[in-house]
C-alpha cells in the first residue's frame, strides 16, 4: 500500500500568519493517464471532510484562494497564505492513484 | 445543490449485518464513481470501497474484502454498503463521497456504526 506521511502532525499558527503542511508518498502518484491524484481535505470540528484541492493544485469551487496546493512525484504541500479562525481543524492528504486509496494521518491546525 | 444523505448505521453485535444507504441529489448520479470512507472515533480517515458509475467495477480495502459489498441503484440515485460479519474494529462513522480517485467533492454527513456485544 502507498503510505502517505504528513508533517507536522500538529500545527499551531498565529492568526494572519502563513501555514504549510507537507505530505510525502511512498510511491510516485503519477497515474497512467498523466494525472496525479493527490487531494487535500479539511475537516472542521464536528463536520464531514471537505475537499479543498484535487490533482495536486486544482482548488475546489468556493475554497478561498488563500489555500494552494503544489508538488509533484512523491512530495506535496498545502499552503495557507494567511490563517483565519475558520481554518481550525484537521487536514488530510489523500492519494487516489494506486489501490487501495490511502490517506495521511492528519495534521491538526490550531490557533496560537 | 449537491446532497448526499447517509443512513443505516446503528448498534450491531459482532458477526451481525447492517446495510448503509446514501441517497444522492443535485448531480447526474450515474456519471460518478462513488466511494465509502470510514473514520474511527477520534482517528483518521480510511478508504473502504468504491464503485464505478454503472456499477461494473468495484474495489475494496483488504480489511473489508469478502465481508462488505458495495452496490448502487442508479434508478434510485442510491449507493449502498452491505456490511456482513461485523467486527468490533468496524466501529466507525461511515461517509459516502461522490468520487473515487479524487476523493469526492461532496461527502455525506456520516452514519455511525457501532459493533459491540
Amino acid at each position: 500500500d502507498v503510505v502517505m506521511t504528513q508533517f507536522p502532525l500538529s500545527l499551531p499558527v498565529t492568526l494572519g500568519q502563513p501555514a504549510s503542511i507537507s505530505c510525502r508518498s511512498s510511491q510516485t502518484l503519477v497515474y497512467s493517464d498523466g494525472d496525479t491524484y493527490m487531494s487535500w481535505f479539511q475537516q472542521r470540528p464536528g463536520q464531514s471532510p471537505r475537499r479543498l484541492i484535487y490533482k495536486v493544485s486544482d482548488r475546489e469551487s468556493g475554497v478561498p484562494d488563500r489555500f494552494s496546493g503544489s508538488g509533484s512525484g512523491t512530495d506535496f504541500t498545502l499552503k495557507i497564505s494567511r490563517v483565519e479562525a475558520e481554518d481550525v481543524g484537521v487536514y488530510y492528504c489523500m492519494q487516489g492513484t494506486h489501490w487501495p486509496i490511502t490517506f495521511g494521518q492528519g495534521t491538526r491546525l490550531e490557533i496560537k | 445543490e449537491v446532497q448526499l444523505l447517509d443512513s443505516g448505521g446503528g448498534l450491531e453485535q459482532p458477526g451481525g449485518s447492517l446495510r448503509l444507504s446514501c441517497v444522492a441529489s443535485g448531480f447526474t448520479f450515474d456519471k460518478y464513481g462513488m466511494s465509502w470512507v470510514r473514520q474511527t472515533p477520534g482517528k483518521g480517515l480510511e478508504w473502504v470501497s468504491s464503485i464505478s458509475g454503472r456499477g461494473i467495477n468495484t474495489f475494496y480495502a483488504d480489511s473489508v474484502k469478502g465481508r462488505f459489498t458495495i452496490s448502487r441503484d442508479n434508478s434510485k440515485n442510491t449507493l449502498y454498503l452491505q456490511l456482513n460479519s461485523l467486527r468490533v474494529d468496524d466501529t466507525a462513522v461511515y461517509y459516502c463521497a461522490n468520487g473515487v480517485r479524487g476523493g469526492g467533492d461532496h461527502w455525506g454527513q456520516g452514519t455511525l456504526v457501532t459493533v459491540s456485544s
